[in-house]
């Protein structure tokens, strides 16, 4: 059970480049979700999806794609990276029912964009 | 919208001490709340989940109360030691939050010293 993974770990982006972080659970979650986290600001939600074929946005989606095609899977898309969207980004898991909720976390992915 | 703010945002402490974190939250209608570990670099770990209904729970050292009334919550760390360094962040799950989403502290830095 390797819990929520996330590649790549670092990645260096130009201006304007896009790229896709993929997000990968092994825990039949139905619940994923997108955050990032800068300096001073805590982690703030992106996107999340409740389910294959649901996504919704979160506080901050402008500049980011999601979309769920299995329950396993969740990518985050830059579409035209931008300096601005330099920061470390989470994505992170739990079930959607029952009286827990407890969310698990991957590792992150520290994006630069230059 | 639910503010969560965490108190201190660092703190310094020899080993051996017991300490207090706190965290307090302006929307008293939540689900659950849950406290992370992140260490540099690296993702987070979730140490204790409280549930609406509950007062407290204990991990080992760790023991995290809930005033759902007043909008606080505390977590407890006994017998301080240098491995406990890290940042420890507060998040709160609201009874409206759309699809689960987490609404974090900014966290608190802790430094044990031997």
């Amino acid at each position: 059970n390797a819990g929520v993974t996330q590649t790549p770990k670092f990645q260096v982006l130009k201006t304007g480049q896009s790229m896709t972080l993929q997000c990968a659970q092994d825990m039949n979650h139905e619940y994923m979700s997108w955050y990032r986290q800068d300096p001073g600001m805590g982690l703030r939600l992106i996107h999340y999806s409740v389910g294959a074929g649901i996504t919704d946005q979160g506080e901050v989606p402008n500049g980011y794609n999601v979309s769920r095609s299995t329950t396993e899977d969740f990518p985050l898309r830059l579409l035209s990276a931008a300096p601005s969207q330099t920061s470390v980004y989470f994505c992170a898991s739990s079930y959607a029912q029952g009286a827990s909720y407890e969310q698990y976390f991957g590792p992150g992915t520290r994006l630069t964009v230059t | 919208k639910q503010e969560v703010t965490q108190i201190p945002a660092a703190l310094s402490v020899p080993e051996g001490e017991n300490l207090v974190l706190n965290c307090s939250f302006t929307d008293s209608a939540i689900y659950n709340l849950q406290w992370f570990r992140q260490d540099p670099g690296k993702g987070l770990t979730s140490l204790l989940l409280i549930q609406s209904s509950q007062r407290e729970q204990t991990s080992g050292r760790l023991n995290a109360s809930l005033d759902k009334s007043s909008g606080r919550s505390t977590l407890y760390i006994a017998a301080s030691q240098p491995g406990d360094s890290a940042t420890y962040l507060c998040a709160v799950k609201g009874e409206s939050n759309s699809g689960y989403a987490l609404n974090f502290g900014k966290g608190t830095s802790l430094l044990v010293t031997p």
